[in-house]
């Protein structure tokens, strides 16, 4: 069955401190990956997706698939990163998106 | 460029009682979902249109929830009758792809409260 999972319902990190959201998905074939965020009272947004290869606000996120993960990191937090991350798994060419159950992130001064 | 669109933002009504939400997305986007959040979980997909037609319902329960989706623009959801556990945050999302769902644009959603 696809799955995706997010162990961790709520990080909380200094700021200037290394962060890391993991993802682990289940999935047969060669999926897309992405992380997508919801900062308060905004809308939920497409952070990154895998085949991009991209870094965006600092976060990078490499897709494993020995391992079948997609951890999301970042060097150096920032207050403004706090925010709820969501990890999704789309099935190549397919029309099915499964998203996490999400982390809070939580970047403390 | 124009956000996706959705009304109303909230809404309370009793269980066994009708309810629709409306969605506008991005002009020009061919792909429409619908998903459901419920507190503290992740989306979960309902219904995925590629114009006008129904590409992906497996999760819609369809004894109580339609949708549809009448000329390729907006889409209407509905359920009749609503129980308890459909309340939760219902999101439209729209993306330009026609045969893969890479970047959805999201829209503020739907809060339903079923007492």
């Amino acid at each position: 069955a696809q799955r995706v999972t997010q162990p961790e319902k709520l990080l909380s990190v200094f700021k200037g401190a290394p962060v890391e959201l993991k993802c682990n998905y289940s999935y047969s074939g060669s999926p897309e990956l992405f992380w997508y965020v919801q900062y308060s009272r905004q809308r939920l947004q497409l952070l990154l997706r895998h085949i991009s290869r991209e870094s965006i606000k600092g976060f990078t996120a490499d897709l494993n698939k020995g391992e079948t993960s997609f951890h999301l990191k970042k060097p150096f937090a920032q207050e403004e990163d706090s925010a709820m991350y969501y990890c999704a798994l789309s099935p190549t060419g397919g029309f099915k998106t499964i998203f996490g159950a999400g982390t809070r992130l939580f970047v403390k001064a | 460029e124009a956000g996706v669109a959705q009304s109303p933002r909230y809404k309370i009504i009793e269980k066994r009682q009708s309810v629709a939400f409306w969605c506008n997305p991005i002009s020009g986007h061919a792909t429409l979902y619908w998903y459901q959040q419920i507190l503290g979980q992740g989306p979960k997909l309902l219904i995925q249109f590629q114009n006008n037609g129904v590409v992906d319902d497996s999760q819609l329960p369809k004894d109580r929830f339609s949708a549809e989706r009448l000329k390729g623009v907006d889409s209407t959801l509905k359920i009749q009758p609503a129980k308890l556990e459909d309340s939760a945050v219902y999101l439209c999302a729209s993306s330009s792809d026609s045969f893969s769902s890479y970047e959805q644009y999201f829209g503020p959603g739907t809060r339903l409260t079923v007492t």
